[in-house]
């Protein structure tokens, strides 16, 4: 079956530090650039950072850049997200999510998600 | 950065009836690069639209997107409720590498 499976999620102080992971079946993963999104109680879906398939290009948004780090391991199947200083507004469902084209930035499979709360 | 602007908020309906769901953008989408997905209550979003218009696999011709002005103003057009049709639906621009997404619209039963 062709699905992707997030996990990590957790409740964390602010400041502190988190790795999600996402565990992708069904497609040759390493093929297909992959991306990080999220969704904060009562908002829309935030696109938070990108990684190539063969992890060379990464890209993040401004909310992010310099605390979160995206990467990839292609014989794991695996693409991960390292979090720190996390902060409040940082609460979300988080979902991994595969580019569908090369060069677009589409997604064509999504896991369910994986909660992350930041409360002291 | 693309703000995307989805209206209405709520769209109450029957099953069977149209739905029609906006979405605009602050500035021109270059290349029709806009997407519509779909996320029933505790699933992960599904792809519907790409390019504007162009279905993804396996979604039936009743769903239909499309564009008019100046690439800012896209619609997503349900011809005929289905129970599975009721959900969040959102659009989202690709036009570069700082993908936005719209605030969503939801489709609840009357």
């Amino acid at each position: 079956e062709v699905q992707l499976l997030e996990s990590g999620g957790d409740l964390v102080q602010p400041g502190g530090s988190l790795r999600l992971s996402c565990a992708a079946s069904g497609f040759t993963f390493s093929s297909y650039a992959m991306s990080w999104v999220r969704r904060a109680p009562g908002k829309g879906l935030e696109w938070l950072s990108a990684i190539s398939d063969r992890g060379d290009y990464i890209y993040y948004a401004d909310s992010v850049k310099g605390r979160f780090t995206i990467s990839r391991d292609n014989s794991r199947n695996t693409l991960y997200l390292q979090m720190s200083s996390l902060r409040a507004e940082d609460t979300a469902l988080y979902y991994c999510a595969k580019h569908l084209v090369r060069g677009e930035w589409y997604f064509d499979l999504w896991g369910r998600g994986t909660l992350v709360i930041v409360s002291s | 950065e693309v703000v995307l602007t989805q209206s209405p908020g709520t769209l109450s309906l029957s099953p069977g009836e149209r739905a029609t769901l906006a979405c605009r953008a602050s500035q021109s989408v270059a290349s029709s690069k806009l997407a519509w997905y779909r996320q029933r209550a505790g699933q992960a979003p599904s792809l519907l639209i790409s390019g504007a218009s162009s279905r993804a696999t396996g979604i039936p011709d009743r769903i239909s997107g499309s564009e008019s002005g100046s690439g800012t103003d896209f619609t997503l057009t349900i011809s005929r409720l289905e129970p599975e049709d009721f959900a969040v639906y959102y659009c989202q621009q690709y036009d570069g590498r700082h993908p936005t997404f719209g605030q969503g619209t939801k489709v609840e039963i009357k």
